[in-house]
């Protein structure tokens, strides 16, 4: 079954600190890995698009990872903003339905002063 | 830029009531997507179209329906509205390429009552 696991669920870490976001997938034929910021209230926003050749892809200061072999994918933050309080999404697309998106259920930042 | 227009932003309904929700975008991408957003759960699709005139059921299309006339329009219907519906759905449009991303509307947060 394709699926994509995300983890911790939630997550609170004080202003100025990193911190690392993990997903897990089992999605097959695997095409890319998508990482998503949403906002309370709002639609997600894409941060990075990975195909199985990338190892790393950057937005400022979101550092995203792929081992396509091990099947997993983390999202780095570095030196975190209050700003940076949203849910982050991991995405799978399969290589047969590139535009049909297997959604893993998020982790919750919370980023305190 | 307004990329991804839903309205309304909110609404309240009745079980057995009907309603459209409105998308539309300014991009001229030929993919549209709706997508319900429940608590603790990735996004599931609903209905997608890969033009104006052609659409297909998504994975969870039951007690709705779509239509397509025009490449910036993409409504959703609601003919008999159950409890089950209460949710934010989430409309969505793209190139449908591989390594582009989806661009997503801020949400209607929809409660049957």
């Amino acid at each position: 079954k394709n699926q994509v696991e995300q983890s911790p669920q939630s997550l609170i870490i004080l202003e100025g600190k990193n911190c690392t976001l993990q997903c897990n997938y089992t999605v097959s034929p695997f095409s890319n890995l998508r990482w998503y910021k949403q906002d309370t209230g709002r639609g997600p926003v894409s941060l990075t698009i990975m195909t199985f050749s990338e190892n790393t892809k950057s937005n400022g200061r979101y550092t995203a990872t792929l081992d396509a072999d091990t099947k997993q994918s983390s999202l780095h933050i570095t030196a975190s903003q209050l700003s940076d309080s949203a849910s982050y999404i991991c995405v799978v697309s399969r290589m047969d339905s590139s535009y049909k998106l297997i959604f893993g259920s998020g982790t919750r930042l919370l980023v305190r002063p | 830029n307004a990329g991804v227009t839903q309205t309304p932003k909110f609404r309240i309904l009745k079980i057995g009531q009907s309603m459209t929700l409105q998308c539309t975008q300014d991009m001229n991408h030929n993919y549209m997507y709706w997508y319900r957003q429940d608590p603790g759960m990735g996004l599931k699709l609903i209905y997608y179209s890969v033009g104006a005139g052609i659409t297909d059921k998504g994975e969870v299309p039951n007690g709705y329906n779509v239509s397509r006339s025009t490449t910036e329009d993409f409504p959703l219907r609601l003919e008999l509205a159950a409890p089950s519906q209460t949710s934010v759905y989430f409309c969505a449009s793209g190139t449908g390429q591989n390594n582009q991303p989806q661009h997503f509307g801020d949400g209607t947060r929809l409660s049957i009552l």
